[in-house]
């Protein structure tokens, strides 16, 4: 079974740039979680998507961050313009459902830097 | 104060050591993950439980729901289980997640 795929892997932009990244999640999988894990943190969750639906975007920032899944299967997340905080490791997770019991499998992730 | 805390915050061991990592929440769960990140950001999940204690090879996960308390032990510890272990845990559709034990396995 494929696991989640993210690309790219790494990505350095100035400061004021846009960037997006992009996550397939497995297949069949309804649930899809966005997180943010800036170094020595442990991830936050930015945004969960239940098929094509939000279910909480609550810590996204939204002034500059953006995040879709139009047909309900792989999903972008965008920041523009990027500013030096948002360094950090961008990672896609997915569940088969979004219920607590159900668990996450994870992309790689992608490294953000801006400089 | 975090809502989840994770101790150590890292640890050096010697290979074939017993290894206990422990984590404390502060929230009500519905669930509790431990989640192991290698260099590089990959993050595989481990164990999700809710209730008493999980075993998968030299791993053994354990939660105590009154003491808001679990544990992830290591076996018979190997260079390759180098890492850092995350504890986190989900109220509903909020996570809060741990800042993670560094463990090193020295051969």
């Amino acid at each position: 079974e494929a696991g989640v795929a993210q690309s790219p892997r790494y990505k350095i932009i100035e400061k004021r740039q846009s960037v997006a990244f992009w996550c397939n999640p497995i297949s069949g999988h309804a649930t899809l979680y966005w997180y943010q894990q800036i170094l020595g943190q442990g991830p936050k969750l930015l945004i969960q998507f239940q098929n094509n639906g939000v279910v909480d975007d609550s810590q996204l920032p939204k002034d500059r961050f953006s995040a879709e899944r139009l047909k309900g299967v792989d999903s972008t997340l965008k920041i523009q313009p990027a500013k030096l905080e948002d360094s950090a490791v961008y990672l896609c997770a997915s569940s088969l459902r979004g219920a607590a019991y159900n668990e996450q499998f994870f992309g790689p992730g992608t490294r953000l830097t801006v400089l | 104060k975090n809502e989840v805390e994770q101790s150590p915050q890292n640890l050096t061991a010697q290979e074939g050591e017993f290894i206990t990592i422990n984590c404390s929440y502060s929230v009500g769960i519905s669930a509790l993950h431990w989640l192991q990140q290698h260099p590089g950001g990959g993050i595989v999940s481990l164990f999700m439980l809710s209730s008493g204690k999980k075993k998968h090879g030299r791993l053994i996960a354990t939660i105590n729901i009154q003491e808001k308390h679990s544990s992830l032990h290591i076996t018979a510890s190997h260079p390759r289980d180098s890492a850092v272990y995350i504890c986190a845990v989900r109220n509903g559709n909020q996570f809060y997640f741990g800042t993670g034990t560094s463990l090193t396995v020295i051969p």
